[in-house]
């Protein structure tokens, strides 16, 4: 199995700051189609987690652009500018290149 | 607008069964892969099962396997997840999503498993 591990495990920010939301898998995200499938995911409290980024740098529909992702392989990166009172919650990363599917175990977000 | 609505949720003893289902609307059904992600009590996303858009092959986590059974019916555009045997370890919010990057996700249902 794919293990993703996330870092930090929590992490507290200031309104208008920045943030960065690191993310290993064991193995190589690519798959034999050439595409990384590795998505980003933001839960809020008391609500069902919500696609923020998808295939590494793809931000999805409607989603902010001081949400950005990067990176290739086996390590991957959420940055998140100027945060809003609204980012807080919990942050995963997840894999869709093979089964299981796997999450990494979640980045809490607070806001100072 | 894309739906996912979960039902089915309840309060079941080790060892019974319970089906959820998972309404879908806003899109063509018979074009996606779904899953069944679920999350205990104050713990992360786990992945249970996907299913293929036409429903000929299905994925299983190894814990649930022999146990759940993931279906379809693209014809009602709705998504189901059979469990029998049940565990207190399967206690969770189970969310039905659309695979793809797991694009939209249902509101969830609760299953808890306790005698």
């Amino acid at each position: 199995d794919v293990v993703m591990t996330q870092t930090p495990v929590s992490l507290s920010v200031s309104l208008g700051g920045q943030v960065s939301i690191s993310c290993r898998s064991s193995q190589s995200l690519v798959h034999n189609n050439g595409n990384t499938y590795l998505s980003w995911y933001l839960q809020k409290p008391g609500q069902s987690p919500q696609l923020l980024i998808y295939k590494v740098s793809n931000r999805f529909s409607g989603i902010s652009d001081r949400f950005s992702g990067s990176g290739s392989g086996t390590d991957f990166t959420l940055k998140i500018s100027r945060v809003e009172p609204d980012d807080l919650g919990v942050y995963y990363c997840g894999q869709g290149t093979q089964y299981p599917l796997t999450f990494g175990s979640g980045t809490k977000l607070e806001i100072k | 607008e894309v739906q996912l609505v979960e039902s089915g949720g309840g309060l079941v003893q080790p060892g019974r069964s319970l089906k959820l289902s998972c309404a879908a609307s806003g899109f063509t059904f018979s074009n996606y892969y779904m899953a069944w992600v679920r999350q205990a009590p104050t713990k992360g996303l786990e992945w249970v099962a996907s299913i293929t858009n036409s429903g000929g092959s299905t994925y299983y986590r190894d814990s649930v396997k022999g146990r759940f059974t993931i279906s379809r019916d693209n014809a009602k555009s709705t998504l189901y997840l059979q469990m029998d045997s049940l565990r207190s370890e399967d206690t969770a919010t189970y969310y039905c999503t659309r695979q793809g990057s797991s694009d939209y996700w249902g509101q969830g249902v609760m299953v808890t498993v306790s005698s």
